[in-house]
């Protein structure tokens, strides 16, 4: 149980398009969900937090207006990279945690790569 | 600020034998301590954790991690390692109790290589 799905686990976008990427709890409902970004040879930074039906909550430096995040559903939290540049290519990973769970237990989807050209 | 350092960012070992992983944090309080698993194409799955109490806690896969206060370490340990056992490994260290709210700081990661 508890499974994390992220779609796509590749994309390639064009500098100054929109690219949305999609998290799904597929076996739990997920009223928290995470957004990570990792570098390569580097850690996992989190980006920002969302609660179901709530704005969600970002890091310091994180830009709002540029990683949009949406959590409409309980099982389905979004992430949209608007204008992207190469800069953004990165790796980007959702967690979610169900209600009930612990503070620190979450759940991993297996990341999106973004390439921006 | 919490951090976390892998001193080893790709380590290399021979199936069957020992393996150690480092961890070090760097936080005020009583730490939480994670150890994560990341496989190609897969999720990051949790190992083990550390909250409190026993200071040598076990986890999935045969891994046991140790909490050394003195040190700041939280190094993953298994006897003997499998094939399927290479990965990257990721130490992580929570802020706050338990509770609503709770993030964690990730370290930079160990690429774990077994050769057969």
């Amino acid at each position: 149980g508890a499974v994390v799905s992220q779609h796509p686990s590749r994309v390639i976008c064009k500098s100054g398009t929109s690219v949305k990427i999609e998290c799904r709890s597929l076996d739990f409902q997920a009223t928290t969900m995470f957004w990570y970004r990792q570098f390569p040879k580097q850690s996992l930074m989190l980006m920002a937090t969302s609660n179901e039906g709530s704005k969600a909550t970002y890091e310091q430096g994180v830009e709002k207006d540029k990683f949009l995040i949406n959590h409409a559903s309980l099982t389905l939290s979004t992430l949209t990279v608007t204008s992207a540049h190469p800069e953004d290519s990165s790796f980007y990973i959702c967690s979610a945690r169900g209600p009930g769970q612990g503070g620190y237990e979450q759940y991993f989807g297996p990341g999106t790569r973004l390439t921006v050209t | 600020a919490q951090s976390v350092t892998q001193p080893d960012i790709h380590i290399t070992v021979s199936e069957g034998a020992s393996l150690e992983l480092r961890c070090n944090y760097s936080y005020g309080a009583t730490p939480y301590l994670f150890w994560y698993v990341q496989s190609p194409g897969q999720g990051l799955q949790l190992l083990l954790k550390y909250f409190s109490g026993d200071t040598l806690v076990q986890g999935i896969k045969g891994f046991e991690a140790e909490f050394k206060r003195s040190q700041s370490s939280f190094n993953l340990r298994k006897p003997s390692v499998h094939w399927s056992d290479a990965a990257e490994y990721f130490c992580a260290v929570g802020e706050g109790a338990p509770g609503g709210g709770n993030k964690l700081t990730f370290g930079t990661g160990t690429q774990l290589k077994v050769e057969l």
